[in-house]
């Protein structure tokens, strides 16, 4: 059974950096997309970036670009986001999905993790 | 860029069927047929339902559908259940190599 979780998580004050990971499981993690998605508590889904199974192509939410970077190593299973000069507005529930496709810009995201959580916070 | 337009809240009694709008531009919805649907439960992570408009992934019922029509995406619950109530997300490419997301539906089910 294919499963992705998510780690990495926790509080951390505003202009610092983090960087999460997923370890995914259960599927050949070289064939396939991979996208974070992020949800403030209480509010909708926001696409933050995805990335191609040879990270060829990455695609970033506009307002992220150059603050977040989008990352994956297929030797090791493992997607990661490194989120720099992280900003109170950055404070979500940070969910790693997979595509069904081995290019990220379909955005058919059929298997997700349960979250971590990041709070920016002084 | 915008978010997709979605209505705030959908409601019906079982049994009935209901549909959810999902609007967007002729940049995206309009432009291409990458669009799918998601189900959020409380406390859950998200489920893809429907994808390229009309599919659906296996293990999801055929209670559900996908079309679209110009610029606007329609996902389609028949004979609804209690089970049916949750968050509802559409996503479409948003044709600059990124993607967007609805601002989501509520469904009630009286």
């Amino acid at each position: 059974e294919a499963q992705l979780v998510e780690s990495g998580g926790g509080l951390v004050q505003p202009g610092k950096s983090l960087r999460l990971s997923c370890a995914a499981s259960g599927f050949t993690f070289d064939d396939y997309a991979m996208h974070w998605v992020r949800q403030v508590p209480g509010k909708g889904l926001e696409w933050v970036a995805g990335i191609s199974w040879n990270s060829g192509m990455k695609g970033y939410e506009d307002s992220l670009r150059g603050r977040f970077t989008i990352s994956r190593d297929n030797t090791k299973n493992a997607l990661y986001l490194q989120m720099n000069n992280l900003r109170l507005e950055d404070t979500a529930l940070y969910y790693c999905a997979k595509d069904k496709y081995s290019s990220y810009d379909r955005g058919f995201m059929d298997v997700w993790g349960q979250g971590t959580l990041v709070t920016v916070s002084s | 860029q915008s978010a997709l337009t979605q209505p705030a809240s959908v409601s019906g009694s079982p049994g009935q069927s209901i549909t959810i709008s999902c609007t967007g531009a002729n940049t995206d919805v309009g432009t291409f047929n990458l669009v799918s649907w998601y189900q959020q439960r409380p406390g859950k992570a998200p489920r893809l339902m429907i994808y390229d408009a009309t599919e659906r992934p296996s293990g999801v019922s055929n209670r559900f559908s996908g079309s679209k029509s110009g610029s606007t995406a329609s996902l389609t619950i028949s004979g609804l259940q209690a089970e049916d109530e949750a968050d509802y997300y559409c996503c479409s490419y948003g044709g600059r190599f990124n993607l967007v997301f609805g601002g989501g539906t509520k469904l009630t089910v009286l």
